[in-house]
């Protein structure tokens, strides 16, 4: 399984500033991912980083607002702009060794954001 | 319809005893589901993943799919406190994108 690590592991932001997570993989893979879980609630997907090209969002998440870069297959970034207080969440960074039905999905430790 | 439910919790155990948690898909054309568990602050460990039906064993754990009922369990033997968590189902979607259920908490009572 690979290991992944984020940076930083905690923020605390004021409105209307931005924030850039990082995320580092241990080994070279095919898939990243990033996820917000806000207080209590599960997992939901903010968008698919592909390595050379735009990331690819879910419905409900724009480029404008969470700006992603993936330069190689181990590395990328989240940007939270212009952030609000809903804002507020922890940003989870997965990564898959390998598309397709049998591709497990690994978790980094997340960021814990604040927004005031 | 939601893409993965789950059955709601809480769920308190007595330790030693069997926890089981179950989890339903819409999407007949699934092929692969993973259990995940979740400590209070931590991230999402994966602990098992299931592609065939029937069933697979890992240690305490064991997944259950049934396909045909659109369904998958995950089985804990012999509970310890530690198993204390929550667990998450997730059913792989277009061949590379997860779905999550909404999460089983479970309490493991010494």
């Amino acid at each position: 399984s690979a290991v992944i690590s984020q940076k930083p592991s905690r923020d605390i932001c004021q409105r209307g500033t931005s924030l850039t997570i990082q995320c580092q993989v241990d080994s070279q893979v095919t898939m990243m991912f990033w996820y917000r879980q806000q207080p209590g609630q599960s997992l939901t997907l903010i968008a698919t980083a592909n390595q050379g090209s735009e990331a690819t969002y879910e419905s409900g998440f724009v480029i404008d607002k969470f700006p992603i870069s993936r330069p190689n297959l181990t590395f990328s970034t989240l940007t939270v702009s212009n952030m609000s207080p809903e804002d507020s969440s922890i940003y989870l960074c997965s990564a898959s060794g390998r598309g397709g039905p049998v591709g497990e999905q690994y978790f980094g430790p997340g960021t814990r954001l604040t927004v005031t | 319809q939601k893409e993965v439910e789950q059955n709601s919790g809480p769920l308190s155990v007595p330790e030693g005893a069997i926890a089981s948690l179950n989890c339903t898909y819409s999407d007949r054309g699934s092929q692969s589901f993973f259990w995940y568990r979740q400590y209070s602050g931590k991230s999402p460990e994966l602990i098992m993943f299931i592609y065939s039906n029937g069933d697979k064993e890992d240690g305490r754990f064991t997944a259950q799919l049934n396909k045909a009922s659109q369904y998958v369990s995950l089985l804990i033997r012999d509970s310890q406190p530690s198993d204390s968590a929550t667990y998450l189902c997730a059913v792989k979607i277009n061949d590379y994108k997860l779905s999550f259920g909404a999460g089983t908490t479970v309490t493991v009572r010494a």
